[in-house]
């Protein structure tokens, strides 16, 4: 079974580090670009950073930039997402998921490919709090 | 980067169809994709590409696009179809991933 699952969530004061996991499993995980995606409470999915399969290509959203820093680890089918100065604004639900990238091939295409994330972790809650 | 554009809230009667539809300028360079999240729950992919829906969703889900914007269609839509439904897709350059806001989808 095709499986993801976050840990490391917890508790941290604003300002403060905390490192989440996320362990693949049922998979080549190393064949695979990922994606961390948070959703604060009662809000909106807001993708947080990208990592190819290798590591070697990896994006931010403008709001963790510089703050934030995603890795791989494919001996160990682990992705990681290290998170310093953390703020209150940072609180939510933490997904890894995993991306796709896609082939259009039935009948007239506006698109010839295209990404999706195929694969949801259940997440991990992240507060920052005084 | 750019946005992606929901309305906040749809309603439907049991049994009836229901378009939910998200707009913006990245998706006239690549398809949507659709997820359905029910509360407490992570986010379920529904469908990909031009209109390909994962294993074990329902065939009264289905998608479309047109321009700047992509649109989910519940045909018949059931009780356990109620959740909130967010659309994604790549940003204009390509490497980015941006979300619509969200629609939660009441079944009256």
């Amino acid at each position: 079974e095709v499986q993801l699952v976050e840990s490391g969530g917890g508790l941290v004061q604003p300002g403060g580090s905390l490192r989440l996991s996320c362990a693949a499993s049922g998979f080549t995980f190393s064949n695979y670009e990922m994606n961390w995606v948070r959703q604060a409470p009662g809000k909106g999915l807001e993708w947080v950073a990208y990592i190819s399969s290798s590591g070697s290509t990896i994006y931010y959203a403008d709001s963790v930039k510089g703050r934030f820093t995603i890795s791989r680890d494919n001996a160990r089918n682990s992705l990681y997402l290290q998170m310093n100065s953390l703020r209150a604004e940072d609180t939510a639900v933490h997904y890894c998921a995993r991306d796709r990238l896609g082939y259009c091939t039935n009948g007239v295409c506006d698109h010839h490919y295209y990404y999706y994330m195929d694969v949801w972790g259940k997440g991990t809650t992240v507060t920052v709090s005084s | 980067s750019s946005e992606l554009t929901q309305d906040p809230a749809v309603s439907v009667a049991l049994g009836q169809t229901v378009r939910i539809t998200c707009q913006g300028d990245s998706l006239r360079n690549s398809y949507a994709s659709w997820f359905q999240q029910k509360p407490g729950q992570a986010p379920v992919l529904v469908i990909y590409g031009k209109n390909n829906r994962p294993s074990g969703i329902p065939d009264r889900f289905s998608g479309s696009s047109s321009g700047n914007t992509a649109s989910l269609t519940i045909t018949g839509a059931q009780a356990e179809d109620e959740a909130d439904y967010y659309c994604n897709s790549r940003d204009s350059s390509g490497n980015l991933w941006v979300f619509g806001g969200g629609t939660r989808l009441t079944v009256l």
